[in-house]
């Protein structure tokens, strides 16, 4: 069964400072990997995804995602947070040729300072 | 277009009492999935439905809950005998296909509260 670790409950980063959220997965193939943010009040809404291909994932709202596979990770990314980016966000994996629902991580909570 | 909605948006409940919690998943999309969100954990998946039949149910905790999509569009999540522990967020999700690659997209969730 595959599981997903987000080593880090909560972040603090500056306005206009840059952002690296941590995932590890583990799963027996190359899976399939998504960013989820949760904002308060709102539903999950889809950053990006990685299914095959360049491993560099672009998204919205300026984010990007590297899958390595050496270190199970995918790892996202933001050159520039601003305000509006304080929001809890997930890393889920799922499972290729399953009919499995998704499994998350327990989140990363980030908080941006002025 | 509407997005996935989910209805009541709250609900509080007594143990022991009997819930239902329904679905509308995104119009044309065959997949649904359950997921229920606990304080400061992530989604846990439920049930995933493909049409109107339930092709994976492994995540039902047990035999209190069920869930239901008779005419493969919408879906209630029923809870029998609910238990203080039964209070959580669940999250409902469609997809276009399903599959693990198919992007799902998620109702805003009712919040369950047993007292």
């Amino acid at each position: 069964a595959q599981s997903v670790t987000q080593p880090d409950i909560h972040i603090t980063v500056s306005e206009g400072a840059s952002l690296e959220l941590r995932c590890n997965y583990s799963y027996g193939a190359t899976p399939y990997l998504f960013w989820y943010v949760q904002s308060p009040g709102q539903g999950l809404q889809l950053l990006l995804k990685y299914f095959s291909g360049d491993t560099l994932v672009q998204g919205i709202k300026g984010f990007e995602a590297e899958f390595k596979r050496s270190q199970s990770s995918f790892n996202l990314r933001k050159p520039s947070v601003h305000w509006s980016d304080a929001a809890e966000y997930f890393c889920a994996v799922g499972a290729r040729g399953g009919a499995d629902g998704l499994t998350f991580g327990k989140g990363t909570h980030l908080i941006i300072q002025p | 277009g509407a997005g996935v909605s989910q209805t009541p948006s709250n609900k509080v409940t007594e143990k022991g009492k009997y819930v239902e919690l329904r679905c509308d998943p995104i119009s044309g999309h065959t997949a649904l999935y359950w997921y229920r969100q606990s304080l400061g954990q992530g989604p846990e998946f439920l049930i995933y439905f493909q049409g109107t039949g339930a092709a994976d149910d492994s995540g039902l905790p047990n035999d209190r809950f069920f869930a239901v999509r008779p005419e493969g569009s919408v879906s209630t999540l029923k809870i029998q005998r609910t238990e203080r522990g039964d209070s959580a967020v669940y999250l409902c999700a469609s997809s276009l296909s399903g599959g693990g690659a198919d992007t799902q997209y998620f109702g805003p969730g009712t919040r369950l509260t047993v007292l």
